[in-house]
């Protein structure tokens, strides 16, 4: 199955600043797709990013506060922007590499926003 | 829509009792897929096992076995003989193919020794 590399594992940011996630996935994949599992909750999902094609966004969850990048079939970006302490969670994403195999996810970035 | 529900939100046991972690399901789907994930304190997704719609056997993997019903739409998941590295957030999750995981509200189990 696919390996997924996400970066920062954690930040602390300062309110109404930016963080951008990244992940990097050692083999092409179509979809990739990004959570949010805020302290003690199960995984949302953000949104679907597709190469080539701007992102599909959940409800709740809009364009401006967190743009995704896709540039390739093995790279994309998750910006969570104008932080507050509410968007402190811990931020994941997921490929769908092979129908053999499970969802592959990023070890995830716990963002902390102070 | 889908929807996955794991009605226990803890579970504590004491080390070797058995076990069962529950999941309920909904879809209209008649391909789908289950999923089971453990997220130990550190936080990383752990993949457990995944369960095609027209698969219904058991399966058991050591000390883990898992029942697919799809008669009552269940796939539950029982640790036999529970250990204190079995501690950790259980997630029952469902898919179409090809589509995002839909994820239960997980089950935070509790392993005493």
């Amino acid at each position: 199955s696919a390996v997924i590399s996400q970066k920062p594992s954690r930040d602390i940011c300062q309110r109404g600043t930016s963080l951008t996630i990244q992940c990097q996935v050692d083999s092409q994949v179509t979809m990739m797709f990004w959570y949010r599992q805020q302290p003690g909750q199960s995984l949302t999902l953000i949104a679907t990013a597709n190469q080539g094609s701007e992102a599909t966004y959940e409800s709740g969850f809009v364009i401006d506060k967190f743009p995704i990048s896709r540039p390739n079939l093995t790279f994309s970006t998750l910006t969570v922007s104008n932080l507050s302490p509410e968007d402190s969670s811990i931020y994941l994403c997921s490929v769908f590499p092979d129908r053999n195999y499970g969802y592959t996810f990023g070890s995830g970035t716990r963002l902390t926003v102070v | 829509a889908q929807k996955v529900t794991q009605a226990q939100t803890e579970i504590s046991v004491v080390e070797k009792e058995d076990v069962t972690l529950d999941c309920v399901y909904e879809t209209r789907d008649t391909t789908y897929y289950l999923f089971w994930y453990k997220q130990p304190p550190s936080g990383e997704l752990v993949f457990l096992i995944r369960r095609n719609s027209f698969d219904e056997q058991n399966e058991i993997s050591g000390r883990y076995s898992w029942n697919f019903q799809k008669s009552t739409s269940s796939f539950n998941f029982t640790i036999t003989a529970s250990q204190v590295v079995d501690s950790a957030v259980y997630f029952c999750a469902l898919t179409s193919a090809g589509t995002a995981l839909i994820f239960g509200k997980g089950t935070t189990l509790s392993v005493s020794s």
